[in-house]
């Protein structure tokens, strides 16, 4: 079965950039979505599209693609962003949805 | 604004069926969008369950395929989620949401957690 491979945490200290990866064979041609998600609360989508930001969303988010990895990065890293981050995407046919194995995201 | 409420049982014993509905507000159904069900076992991460779109038509992940069905109704703007012959494993917080296609799951319910036990 198709899988999204994810960092299982990362640390920055407030103010300094946060990158989390996620790599998967179909990322090529497969759009990836982000999501947040703080405890006890449902996911927000943060990214969609591999890089576009819906409306609410800070700008400190963005999203870039290249090859078979995407990226979510935060810019400036508050105490607030400090969350599980879980990617999105399908499988190369586009039929079948996957997560990835979600990051957690410490600020220092 | 898009509104999502699961509903259903906190505890369903082995073996048994899990049922649960999503009351949708804000936004028909039958205009389009698939809509899709989603889990979280509890302090591990996401797991896409499957999606229905307004005219009946599912996706399933292949891992729960065959005890899965999600149905619709269209004229109550909701739709529903049976998972068959649950085990303790099946314990998780169980999300429906709207997938907006290239928008992504831009709408979630606030999840409701179902326990299996006996």
């Amino acid at each position: 079965s198709y899988e999204l491979t994810q960092p299982p945490s990362v640390s920055v200290s407030p103010g300094q950039t946060a990158r989390i990866t996620c790599s998967g064979d179909a990322l090529p041609k497969q759009y990836a979505y982000w999501y947040q998600q703080k405890p006890g609360q449902a996911p927000v989508l943060v990214i969609y599209k591999d890089s576009e930001r819906p409306s609410g969303i800070p700008e400190r988010f963005s999203g870039s693609s290249s090859g078979t990895t995407v990226t979510l990065t935060i810019s400036g890293v508050q105490a607030e962003d400090e969350a599980d981050y879980y990617c999105q995407s399908a499988d190369s046919s586009g039929t079948f949805v996957v997560f990835g194995g979600g990051t957690k995201l410490t600020v220092l | 604004q898009v509104q999502l409420q699961e509903s259903g049982p906190g505890l369903v014993k082995p073996s048994e069926t899990l049922s649960l509905t999503c009351a949708v507000s804000g936004y028909s159904i039958s205009s389009g969008y698939y809509w899709g069900w989603i889990r979280q076992p509890p302090g591990k991460g996401l797991e896409w369950i499957g999606s229905i779109y307004h005219s009946g038509s599912t996706y399933y992940n292949p891992s729960l395929k065959s005890r899965v069905t999600i149905s619709v109704d269209t004229s109550k703007n909701q739709f529903s989620l049976k998972l068959s012959s649950v085990t303790a494993a099946d314990t998780a917080v169980y999300y429906c949401a709207r997938d907006g296609g290239i928008r992504g799951y831009n709408y979630w319910g606030q999840g409701t957690l179902v326990t299996v036990s006996s």
